[in-house]
């Protein structure tokens, strides 16, 4: 069965700390990516997606994703979190022919101040 | 505000009742989801609308759900004799997709809280 996996459920950061989030998906054909994101109390937004073309893709507020084929992931980086980034983080896949979008469990991030 | 709607927000049902959610999507949006979350997971698919017509329903919808976008417009989702097992949240998303090109974007609504005693 096609599925999402994020390995880190909490993550626990400093500010200007580096990030990097895991996503790895089984499925072997061509899919579509995302990354969303929900800041509390608010509703899940997007932060990044991939189709085609360069591998990494560039998202708001300086995040950054990587498609490696091969490997079936699509981590997601910043390399200096702010308090602000403080929210729960979802990756999702859509394969390719399909419109059903499968997410993971989230890895709820917190920045300490 | 001209993001998705969704009512009601909150909803407390007795086991065995029937409740409806309601979805408004942004309005020029032609592709309506709907998701279920549970608490320590990422959303689930269950049904997908483009215009009026319902494409893609997930499997693990059993047949107490139903789901209808009549005009194309705003959606409706059915639970028919709740069970405990639906307390979730259910969310709505609309996008605008192109014939032929498979890349859209998502725009969640805030969801329905839904608690089945």
């Amino acid at each position: 069965a096609q599925s999402v996996s994020q390995h880190n459920h909490h993550v626990i950061l400093s500010e200007a700390a580096s990030l990097e989030l895991g996503c790895n998906y089984s499925y072997g054909g061509t899919v579509n990516l995302f990354w969303y994101v929900q800041y509390p109390g608010q509703h899940l937004q997007l932060l990044l997606k991939y189709f085609s073309g360069d591998p990494l893709v560039k998202g708001i507020k300086g995040f950054e994703a990587e498609f490696i084929k091969s490997k079936f992931s699509f981590n997601l980086r910043k390399p200096s979190v702010q308090w602000s980034d403080t929210a729960e983080y979802f990756c999702a896949v859509k394969p390719s022919g399909t419109y059903k979008y499968i997410f993971g469990t989230g890895t709820r991030l917190k920045v300490l101040a | 505000d001209t993001g998705v709607s969704q009512n009601p927000r909150h909803k407390i049902t007795k086991r065995g009742q029937n409740v409806t959610f309601r979805c408004d999507p942004i309005s020029e949006h032609n592709r309506l989801y709907w998701y279920r979350q549970t608490l320590g997971q990422g959303p689930e698919f269950l049904t997908y609308f483009q215009n009026e017509a319902q494409l893609e329903k997930s499997r693990l919808l059993s047949d107490r759900f139903s789901a209808e976008r009549p005009k194309g417009s705003f959606s409706t989702l059915e639970i028919q004799r709740t069970e405990q097992g639906d307390s979730a949240m259910y969310l709505c998303a609309s996008s605008l997709g192109l014939a032929g090109l498979q890349q859209e974007t998502q725009y969640f609504g805030p969801g329905t809280r839904l608690l089945v005693l």
